[in-house]
């Protein structure tokens, strides 16, 4: 079966500090990837979402960045961290091509202080 | 664009009795697909429901069952017999283009003993 795996569940940074956070899904090949963010007491937004290696889409203009290096792997990266960056990041993947759900990770909490 | 609208913030059932969640939402397309997804206090997004559009039938999974209205764009959540593991927020998602959800803001439910 599949499953996915985000780490860190929790993160503290400084204001102005990089970001690095990791999702890998098991169990399938060539999945949709997305991360989504959930700021305190509002929906979840789509950040970017992948089709395929290196196939980065962005939805949000920010200071944020993804990167996929390898078919079951997606990063979400910041050179310098703002304090709206703060909130809940999740991870999703979803089938191969047109996508018809999608299965979360159990999510990031970042705090920039 | 496609809009999803969850227009009640916070609900709240006494345990054993029916709550219905509400929403609406927007598409130009004629195929898609309709979600929603519980996430309790944990922070993990659970699908609890799946209806596609061109699908007459209302989808059903156990307790959890939807009013899929196509013409009027709605798509209520009905929990019957409401336990108390089914307190979360709960968020309705669509997706039309087959590359990534879209979700309303979300509606927070409280089951009372």
């Amino acid at each position: 079966s599949q499953t996915i795996h985000q780490w860190p569940a929790t993160l503290v940074q400084p204001v102005g500090s990089p970001l690095s956070l990791e999702c890998t899904v098991e169990g399938t090949s060539n999945p949709n990837l997305y991360w989504y963010r959930q700021a305190a007491g509002r929906g979840l937004q789509l950040l970017f979402y992948s089709v395929g290696i290196g196939q980065i889409s962005s939805e949000v203009p920010q200071n944020l960045s993804a990167s996929r290096p390898q078919d079951r792997q997606f990063i979400l990266s910041s050179k310098k961290l703002l304090l709206s960056d703060s909130g809940f990041y999740l991870c999703a993947w979803g089938g191969d091509k047109v996508l018809t759900e999608a299965f979360f990770g159990q999510g990031t909490r970042l705090t920039v202080v | 664009a496609q809009t999803v609208t969850q227009s009640q913030p916070e609900m709240s059932v006494q345990e054993a009795e029916t709550v219905t969640l509400s929403c609406t939402y927007d598409t130009s397309e004629s195929n898609y697909y309709l979600f929603w997804y519980k996430q309790p206090p944990s922070r993990q997004m659970i699908l609890v429901i799946r209806q596609e559009a061109y699908k007459q039938q209302n989808a059903t999974e156990n307790r959890f069952s939807v009013n899929f209205q196509k013409a009027a764009k709605s798509f209520s959540l009905k929990i019957s017999d409401s336990q108390l593991g089914d307190t979360a927020m709960y968020f309705c998602a669509l997706t039309d283009s087959g590359y990534a959800l879209n979700f309303g803001k979300g509606t927070s439910l409280l089951v009372t003993p």
